[in-house]
């Protein structure tokens, strides 16, 4: 199947510090990457849509200027949660699309494991 | 309504089958996955299933699907100490858009 790396796969930070997780395409083109979060013991949480060469779009709840996305390229999308603070500690998971056949699969990254103190 | 239910937990034996279920809301999902997480780590898809299909078996899985009561189940045979994870389901619409996840099955496997 197709690769999603994701990077860091765990941070540690301090408060009020901002810390950007890479999430790439590895052997495909992504027009469309997801960006979930998950907390312990429960379900993904989408977070937002990145969208290549576009502003992303945002769920409800979500503040976009603390969860800074950029998709640059077709193969990657960043995330960086700025002014970190400790409720900002989770799991950060990244997603990705790809036609094959008439399904599209979705890929997922390793996820990034952030701490913040 | 895009909602996916899932029991939260599962325990069994190893050597012996188990079964997760899940229901989903939206009669227009056209395929319908199950992601295993295991501690710390990505989700990894097991298997898909079309929504045209009824049955879908792939080694130690297999996937039944009723249609009609909007009902997934995945079963594993022979189940194995490793196959202890977080189970999700998930259902897909079209085109680009995010997958629609459950709250996830805690499958514990006591040897």
């Amino acid at each position: 199947g197709a690769v999603v790396s994701q990077h860091p796969s765990w941070v540690i930070c301090k408060s009020g510090t901002s810390v950007k997780i890479e999430c790439r395409s590895l052997d495909f083109q992504a027009t469309t990457m997801f960006w979930y979060r998950q907390f312990p013991k429960q379900s993904l949480m989408l977070m937002a849509t990145s969208n290549e060469g576009s502003k992303a779009t945002y769920e409800q709840g979500v503040e976009k200027d603390k969860f800074l996305i950029n998709h640059a390229s077709l193969t990657l999308s960043t995330l960086t949660v700025t002014s970190a603070h400790p409720e900002d500690s989770s799991f950060y998971i990244c997603s990705a699309r790809v036609l094959q056949e008439m399904n599209t699969e979705a890929f997922f990254g390793q996820g990034t494991r952030l701490t913040v103190v | 309504g895009e909602d996916v239910e899932q029991s939260l937990f599962l325990s069994v034996r190893e050597g012996d089958s188990s079964v997760i279920n899940c229901t989903y809301t939206d009669s227009s999902s056209t395929y319908l996955y199950w992601y295993k997480q295991e501690p710390g780590a990505g989700l990894q898809l097991l298997t898909y299933i079309f929504s045209n299909m009824d049955m879908k078996q792939d080694q130690r899985l297999t996937v039944l699907l009723n249609k009609k009561d909007k009902h997934l189940s995945l079963r594993i045979a022979d189940t194995q100490t490793g196959d202890s994870a977080i189970y999700f389901c998930a259902e897909n619409f079209s085109g680009n858009t995010p997958l629609v996840f459950g709250k996830g099955t805690r499958l514990s496997v006591i040897a």
